[in-house]
């Protein structure tokens, strides 16, 4: 049974480019969340996704948008990247249709903007 | 104030020593809560999820008080192993949010 999953583990960006990162939930989960965690922080809520819809948005600008398909995946879309978006990025999947409110995370993508 | 607050630490605690955490959190709407531990430069990973009756989990206790609004995590005979970061969370309530503390690190000395 995979569990979560990101890609790329690592990334390097210039100010005012553009990222996409990508999860895939643990088997059975429908539902996505995204987390920024800066370094000595706790993670930071982005936004959920469940049934292809943003469904809960934290404080963060429209620079930061996300996408889900059919098969629960997600993407995390950073533009106009700026020196401090540098930092961990967290999937996180759940099963809301199943009540669990428990989140699994994937390993991460390090970002990294210069 | 921030929503969930965490002693961050370091606790520097030797070897088969009884640690404990605290954690506090201002939605009184919450409804879940976990904890997560989080190993350097790695993904959080679930430790325990809190109950209102208090969870057990071999040398893990959690528990939470309602009243004062905050929830405990207790560390029996420690392990060089459970040298870690752990992270305190609070969710649910009218948004179904999971809010992070910070984290409290944790060093285990042998």
């Amino acid at each position: 049974d995979a569990g979560v999953t990101q890609s790329p583990t690592h990334l390097i960006k210039t100010r005012g480019q553009q990222v996409t990162l990508r999860c895939s939930p643990k088997s059975g989960h429908d539902t996505v969340s995204w987390y920024q965690q800066a370094l000595g922080q706790g993670p930071q809520f982005i936004f959920q996704y469940y049934e292809e819809e943003e469904r809960q948005r934290g404080n963060f600008p429209d620079r930061f948008s996300g996408h889900q398909f059919p098969n629960y995946s997600s993407e995390l879309n950073v533009n106009a990247l700026l020196l401090g978006d540098s930092a961990l990025y967290l999937c996180a999947s759940s099963s809301l249709s199943g009540g669990g409110e428990t989140q699994y995370f994937g390993p991460g993508t390090r970002l990294l903007v210069l | 104030r921030k929503e969930v607050e965490q002693d961050p630490g370091p606790f520097n605690v030797p070897e088969g020593a009884t640690v404990a955490f605290n954690c506090t959190y201002s939605n009184s709407a919450s409804q879940s809560f976990f904890w997560y531990r989080q190993d350097c430069r790695k993904e959080p990973k679930l430790l325990m999820s809190v109950y209102s009756s208090g969870n057990e989990d071999g040398r893990f206790t959690a528990q939470l008080n309602r009243a004062s609004q905050y929830i405990s995590l207790l560390i029996r005979d420690s392990k060089l192993s459970d040298s870690a970061t752990y992270l305190c969370v609070a969710g649910g309530g009218s948004n179904y949010q999971l809010i992070w503390g910070a984290g409290t690190k944790l060093i285990i000395k042998p």
